[in-house]
């Protein structure tokens, strides 16, 4: 069961380039590595996927390195409105076989201005 | 369009009692989920099946019962509902591919609260 790691916190100003990374040492080979964000009373919402190098999609990148035994999420010149807790996922779902989904414990990313 | 949905979305009962979560997805998903975040924030998943089929069934209580009517609802049974069972729960959703991606969808969750 692979366990994941984050930084509690992070202050960033806006404009700036905002980097979380996730430990998850012992990553099994099936898994991928997914980035959710969270506001206040709402459910997560999917930021990113990856299984190696790097992903970039219109809103964040994501670099993992050739051991997968850690993941760094981008967040390209944020703004006040990406103040939020954001988790790294860790697994793997395929049909008829069950698979273990870890979340991080969440790190809380403010945006001052 | 609501993608998937959760009704309550505020529940406050008593020690000891029964109480049901309903969660539908109109994504056409086969696959869905229970999660239940604590008040430190830590999401934990609980449940998850495949086209009504349970995949993942992580250690929790006996009390806590899904039943997944057809592949679009997944609902969660509570019997004798006790203060630490206090939380919000979520479910999610995803259509998953043969090698094991997946991008999840989660409801807007329920706050359960026992008192």
């Amino acid at each position: 069961l692979a366990k994941t790691t984050q930084p509690i916190s992070m202050d960033s100003y806006e404009g700036q380039e905002v980097n979380i990374t996730c430990s998850h040492n012992n990553i099994a080979t099936n898994d991928y590595i997914t980035w959710y964000q969270q506001f206040p009373s709402q459910g997560p919402r999917f930021i990113i996927q990856g299984y190696k190098t790097k992903v970039t999609n219109e809103v964040a990148s994501l670099f993992i390195p050739a051991d997968r035994k850690s993941s760094t999420l981008s967040l390209p010149r944020v703004s006040l409105s990406d103040t939020a807790v954001y988790y790294c996922l860790v697994g793997a779902v395929s049909s008829g076989s069950a698979r273990q989904l870890t979340f991080g414990s969440g790190t809380q990313l403010t945006v001052l201005p | 369009d609501t993608a998937v949905s959760q009704t309550p979305k505020y529940l406050v009962t008593q020690m000891g009692n029964d109480k049901s979560i309903k969660c539908e997805q109109n994504l056409g998903h086969d696959t869905m989920y229970w999660y239940k975040q604590d008040s430190k924030k830590f999401l934990k998943i609980m449940f998850s099946y495949n086209n009504k089929e349970l995949i993942i069934n992580e250690t929790v209580p006996n009390r806590f019962s899904p039943k997944s009517p057809d592949k679009a609802h997944l609902n969660l049974h509570i019997n004798s509902l006790e203060l630490g069972d206090s939380a919000v729960y979520f479910c999610a959703s995803s259509q998953d591919t043969a090698g094991g991606s997946y991008e999840q969808y989660f409801g807007p969750g329920t706050r359960l609260t026992v008192t």
